[in-house]
């Protein structure tokens, strides 16, 4: 079993460039989710999902979306970005209450 | 906001001495869990303590519940070089599976 991968590793991105970062899970969990982690500001949680076809808003959410077409992907969209936007973006599944986390992906905006 | 908290925000120390970081959060949980992030890698769910238990173990952690203070510990006996990571204490949400994070304690364990 993988457990949660992400794609990209790496992204760098001009201001107002749009992307879409993918996590995939084989582990059949029905949650998901996605958090940026900052310098001295520990995971904060952006958006998360409950199951197939559900999203719902985290911590962070302005100038995000996310999608959960099928129960393996969830999906992280900048529609616009932002050099605040610069960050590593964890992706993470869980069943109950223990949580897996992919590799992050770092991102940077210029 | 910041349920979890931990302290120090950074320990040194020499291998094969412990280690020991402490969380504390603000309301009431049913469970608080301990993951470890090495640099560059994703986070690794270590232990979780149910509010009913006190003290729990796995291999060289020990975790301790206090929930009439809202605080955690999480020792590591005997560290390894390998130990060397940040350590981040996660609380549930109210009903519901999402985790809020603490802002982790980084540990450099120096061979």
């Amino acid at each position: 079993n993988a457990g949660v991968t992400q794609t990209p590793k790496f992204r760098v991105l001009k201001t107002g460039q749009s992307m879409t970062l993918l996590c995939a899970q084989d582990m059949n969990h029905e949650y998901m989710y996605w958090y940026r982690q900052d310098p001295g500001m520990g995971l904060r949680l952006i958006h998360y999902s409950v199951g197939e076809g559900t999203t719902a808003k985290g911590e962070v959410p302005d100038g995000y979306n996310v999608s959960r077409l099928k129960k393996q992907n969830f999906l992280l969209g900048l529609e616009s970005a932002a050099p605040s936007q610069t960050s590593v973006y964890f992706c993470a599944s869980s069943q109950q209450e223990t949580q897996y986390f992919g590799p992050g992906t770092r991102l940077l905006v210029l | 906001s910041q349920q979890g908290e931990e302290d120090p925000q950074a320990l040194s120390i020499q291998e094969g001495e412990n280690a020991t970081m402490n969380c504390s959060y603000k309301t009431s949980i049913n469970n608080l869990q301990w993951y470890r992030q090495n640099s560059g890698r994703g986070l690794v769910h270590l232990i979780l303590i149910r509010s009913n238990e006190r003290e729990k173990h796995s291999g060289r952690l020990r975790v301790t519940l206090d929930t009439s203070k809202k605080s955690s510990s999480l020792l590591i006996t005997a560290s390894r070089a390998a130990d060397t990571a940040s350590y981040f204490c996660a609380t549930p949400r109210a009903g519901s599976y999402q985790l809020t994070f603490g802002k982790g304690t980084k540990l450099s364990v120096i061979p």
